[in-house]
């Protein structure tokens, strides 16, 4: 089955740009995703990018995916204290997203 | 318009018991999906169902099943609960079946078997 793989932490300075990685494994995926979650909430479909897409921009997010490597990443411009969360990447199989464990990301004032 | 709903929102339960959780999807939206999430882990997938019927199953053992309902909302049972059943359940609504690329998740219901 699809394997996904992220960082555990992440910590940025307040202001300054972010960038989540992830790979994974399964080439067949269409859509990959990119959710954010706040301690004790559910998730938050932040945005998502189609297989044959090299790069999508909304606002302050820019995914980048390199379908030849597997590796697909979110960066967020001028990140701000209410950015903190766990950020996951989840790519989309035939019926389900596969999560990886998520990259805690922490911004230091 | 509101966005996925789930109920309730904490339950405790003992080793043995069993439970029904529910999900009502965004007004318009056809398809439900449940996930399941252990502290500290990425969430993994249930089920996925589709105009009532099951369309998609993960890997997990028989005590879980589930079902929707002619308006469209679910409910996941959980037969003879272990501790390990402990975790965040999401549920995830979409406007089409398998092929929808949206997927909106609800706040989810907190379980605790002790």
């Amino acid at each position: 089955g699809e394997d996904v793989e992220q960082s555990l932490f992440l910590s940025v300075r307040e202001g300054d740009s972010s960038v989540i990685n992830c790979t994974y494994t399964d080439s067949s995926s269409t859509y990959l995703y990119w959710y954010k979650q706040e301690p004790g909430a559910g998730l938050q479909l932040l945005t998502y990018i189609f297989s044959n897409m090299d790069m999508k921009q909304d606002q302050r997010l820019t995914v980048l995916l390199n379908k030849k490597d597997k590796h697909l990443s979110l960066r967020i411009a001028d990140t701000q204290t209410g950015d903190s969360a766990i950020y996951f990447c989840a790519p989309r199989g035939a019926r389900q997203l596969t999560f990886g464990s998520g990259t805690q990301l922490t911004v230091l004032p | 318009d509101a966005g996925v709903t789930q109920s309730p929102t904490h339950l405790i339960k003992t080793r043995g018991q069993h439970v029904t959780l529910r999900c009502s999807p965004i007004s318009g939206h056809k398809s439900v999906s449940w996930y399941q999430q252990v502290l500290g882990q990425g969430p993994q997938f249930i089920f996925q169902y589709y105009e009532k019927e099951e369309r998609g199953r993960g890997n997990f053992p028989d005590r879980f099943s589930a079902r929707q309902f002619p308006n469209y909302s679910s409910e996941l049972n959980v037969n003879a609960l272990l501790l390990g059943d402990s975790a965040l359940y999401l549920c995830a609504s979409s406007r089409l079946g398998p092929s929808s690329y949206e997927q909106y998740f609800g706040p989810g219901t907190r379980l605790t078997v002790t």
